[in-house]
Order: C-alpha cells, then sequence, then structure tokens
C-alpha cells in the first residue's frame, strides 16, 4: 500500500517569498511517480509537477521545483518567488505499481500567499 | 484543445436515489480516472477505465461503478445513495495510463446527499 503524509495543513506566506511544501511518502514500489497538483477555489485540480524515482535530476517547472530526497523518502515542492495567485490547496500524490494504480494522494496544504 | 468537461457541476440527490455522473476527456485520451473527494477522507481513487474496460479499482462498495463508451466518454453511477456520498466527484483523463503520465483534471461534479 501507498501513503503520502503532508504535515502542513496550512501555511501564510508573504508574497515574492519562496515557500517549501513538506511530502513524505511511503511505498514499497521500486519503480513509482510522484506529482504535484493545485487545487484552486473553483475545485480543478492542475498538475504542477513530476518526478520519477529513478530520475536523478530533481524536477523543475518555471517557478516550481521538486526537491527529491529518495533516501528520506521526501518529494518537497518548493515555489520561488510567491505572487497572490499561487493561494490554493496543494495536494502531493503518487502512482506506483508500474502506473497500474490510480493516484494517491495526501491531505493537501492549504496556502495562502499575503500582500 | 477542450479540457476535461464535467456534467452536471451540481447535483443534490435525496438518500435511496441513484445518480449518474458524466465525463468527457480531452480527445486522444483513452483512460478515464474517477475520484473521490471529501473533508473527511481527502481525494481517494475510485476506478479507472481503459478502452471501455475497468483496468483498476479502488476500495469502493459496489453501489459505485462506471462504464466507458467508444468514444472515451465515461459515466459513474452511485445507487442506493447515502449521506456520506456527498462529495466532489472528479473525473481525470490522461493517455494510455503510465507510470509517469499525467492526469487532466475535470472540474468535478459536487453532489450532494441530502
Amino acid at each position: 500500500a501507498q501513503k503520502i503524509t503532508q504535515t502542513q495543513p496550512g501555511m501564510f506566506v508573504q508574497e515574492k517569498e519562496a515557500v517549501t511544501l513538506d511530502c513524505t511518502y511511503d511505498t514499497s514500489d521500486q519503480s513509482y511517480g510522484l506529482f504535484w497538483y493545485k487545487q484552486p477555489s473553483s475545485g480543478e485540480m492542475i498538475f504542477l509537477i513530476y518526478q520519477g524515482s529513478y530520475d536523478e535530476q530533481n524536477a523543475t517547472e518555471g517557478r516550481y521545483s521538486l526537491n527529491f530526497q529518495k533516501a528520506r523518502k521526501s518529494a518537497n515542492l518548493v515555489i520561488s518567488a510567491s505572487q497572490l495567485g499561487d493561494s490554493a490547496m496543494y495536494f502531493c500524490a503518487m502512482r506506483g505499481r508500474g502506473g497500474a494504480d490510480g493516484l494517491t494522494f495526501g491531505k493537501g496544504t492549504h496556502l495562502i500567499i499575503q500582500p | 484543445k477542450a479540457g476535461v468537461t464535467q456534467t452536471p457541476r451540481y447535483l443534490i440527490k435525496t438518500r435511496g436515489q441513484q445518480v449518474t455522473l458524466s465525463c468527457s476527456p480531452i480527445s486522444g485520451h483513452r483512460s478515464v480516472s474517477w475520484y473521490q473527494q471529501t473533508p473527511g477522507q481527502g481525494l481517494q481513487f475510485l476506478f479507472e477505465y481503459f478502452s471501455e474496460t475497468q483496468r483498476n479499482k479502488g476500495n469502493f462498495p459496489g453501489r459505485f461503478s462506471g462504464r466507458q463508451f467508444s468514444n472515451s466518454r465515461s459515466e459513474m453511477n452511485v445507487s442506493t445513495l447515502e449521506l456520506g456520498d456527498s462529495a466532489l466527484y472528479l473525473c481525470a483523463s490522461s493517455l494510455p495510463q503510465g507510470l509517469n503520465t499525467e492526469a487532466f483534471f475535470g472540474q468535478g461534479t459536487r453532489l450532494t446527499v441530502v
């Protein structure tokens, strides 16, 4: 069984600051994928970034980067230069079993960017 | 390119009734997955369809079922509704689901059972 833990239910950050959202995972699979999604109040889940378990480099997508520490089973999302529009719920998720499983999500972190 | 479309956006049903939710995936996507989101349980995987076949199923009772049509559109059905079925139901489409396959989500159907 897979498990995702996000220990920060909510965070307040000043605009333009960098923010790190924590995510730890547990799986017995050797091959797995890690995802981060953003969910604004509208409800739609927006894909942000992906990291494969065998990727040696940390993934980056614009202002988003993933700090992947495989030995610690951690996959933290870093948002640089936060903007007011970054206020949303953020979910860490994983997929294992070679892609056969659906996504397993964490409980999420509610990020609020303050001006 | 149109995104994932879910209809209806909102539904109110009475306990004991049944409900059908619809999902039209992105053109060319043949995999459709369904998720339930509640404040208590968070996001949970319901099932995934690919080429009209259910490939994978989460831990939900048999009251939850689905199907996929030849045009990849999918429907999800919940029979004998319970108050606890009140949730946001999200549909995601993707190319054949693999380890790194990005799932594109719709805006969801918010179901309220009274």
